[in-house]
Order: C-alpha cells, then sequence, then structure tokens
C-alpha cells in the first residue's frame, strides 16, 4: 500500500525564522510528488517534482526531490504570518492517483 | 481562486440518508478526482473520472459512487450515510494528456456533517 509520512506533525516559529518540511514515501510506480497549502478549505497547489524537475522555486518558497532517498524537503525562508496553514505533500502514483499524507501544521508568530 | 467550484458547502444529514454533491471542473480539464478530508487527516482518494468513464478507486465501499458529465462536471453520491462519514469533501479537476495527468486544482469543498 503507498505511504506518504510527513514531519514534523506540527512547527511553531516566529517571523522571520526559515523552516524546513519534510515527506517521505513508499510508492509504487512514482510519477511525481506535489506540495499544497491548506488555509480554511481547499489546498492549493504549490510545486509538483518529476524525475525530470527534481528542484522547484517560487519566492520565498522552495522545494527538492530526492528519489534516492525518495523523500521531499520544502522550504521556506523569511516567515510571513500568512505562511500559517497546513502543508500537504502528495504522491501520484501510476493509475493517477494521489495519496497524502497526514499534514504539517505551521503557525507563525508574529 | 482555481475555478473548480463545489456544492453546497455545507450538508447536515442523519444517518441512513443519501447524500448527492456535486463539482463543476475548471475550463479545460477533462479528469475529476474525489477525496475525503477527515479532521486531522489528509485528503484520501475516492476515485477518479476522466471522459465519463472511471478511472481509478481508492478503498472506499461500494455505497460510495459518482459520475461524470459531458461537460465533466461531476457528482458523488453516498448512499446510507454513517456517523463516520462526516469529512470534508474535495473535488479537484485536472488535465490528463498523452504525457501524464497535470496537477491536480482543488474546489473549496462541500463540507458533510452526519448526525
Amino acid at each position: 500500500e503507498d505511504k506518504v509520512v510527513q514531519s514534523p506533525l506540527s512547527l511553531v516559529v516566529h517571523e522571520g525564522d526559515t523552516v524546513t518540511l519534510n515527506c517521505s514515501y513508499e510508492v509504487t510506480n512514482f510519477r511525481s510528488l506535489l506540495w499544497y497549502k491548506q488555509e480554511k478549505k481547499a489546498p492549493t497547489f504549490l510545486f509538483m517534482l518529476t524525475s525530470s524537475g527534481i528542484e522547484k522555486k517560487s519566492g520565498r518558497l522552495s522545494s527538492i526531490l530526492d528519489k534516492k532517498e525518495l523523500s521531499s524537503i520544502l522550504n521556506i525562508t523569511a516567515t510571513q504570518t500568512g505562511d500559517s496553514a497546513i502543508y500537504l505533500c502528495a504522491v501520484e502514483a501510476k493509475g493517477s492517483k494521489l495519496t497524502f499524507g497526514k499534514g504539517i501544521t505551521l503557525s507563525v508568530r508574529p | 481562486e482555481t475555478g473548480v467550484t463545489q456544492s453546497p458547502t455545507h450538508l447536515i444529514k442523519t444517518r441512513g440518508q443519501q447524500v448527492t454533491l456535486r463539482c463543476s471542473s475548471q475550463s479545460g480539464h477533462n479528469t475529476v478526482s474525489w477525496y475525503q478530508q477527515a479532521l486531522g487527516q489528509g485528503p484520501q482518494f475516492i476515485f477518479q473520472y476522466y471522459r465519463e468513464e472511471e478511472n481509478g478507486r481508492g478503498n472506499f465501499p461500494p455505497r460510495f459512487s459518482g459520475l461524470q458529465f459531458p461537460n465533466y462536471s461531476s457528482e458523488l453520491n453516498v448512499n446510507a450515510l454513517e456517523l463516520d462519514d462526516s469529512a470534508l469533501y474535495l473535488c479537484a479537476s485536472s488535465s490528463t494528456t498523452l504525457a501524464g495527468l497535470r496537477e491536480q486544482y482543488f474546489g473549496p469543498g462541500t463540507r458533510l456533517t452526519v448526525t
């Protein structure tokens, strides 16, 4: 059975700190890994990482896929209170099904 | 905003009843996936529809069923509701091409409460 594990489960930091969120996976027929940010309801798409694109960056957010270690990290630099959210990692396997981790709750204090 | 819409926003039902949730996919997207997200958990895959055909199913009983229409909108039906069905139901639309599935964009969800 496909599995995605995220750590830590929750994190509290102060504005300006840098955070690293972890995701590891065991998936048959891996196709891609995705990061989402969930604030109230709908998860919003952040990054998709594949064998042909193992590093992505957008502003203060960046993500790396390590296919050898079957893991990914999401880095957020110079955190702001607006970064407070649940960060979900999901892995797409053959058959297009997404398997999600439980999510990491990030709280950024002023 | 992703362009994916869901209705209703909230719903309260009684055990044993049936419910239908609706999703309109983003323009140009031919694939719709449904997920159940219980409190404190990540979304769990229910099933996916591609061009009106079921294209994969998660570990959910047959009382969870779906449809996709020619305009690619979709419905999720749940029969014989149980208390554990209380959750946020998310719909995600995406475009499936020969190169494979592109990123999935989520709607705002329907919060279902079963009493």
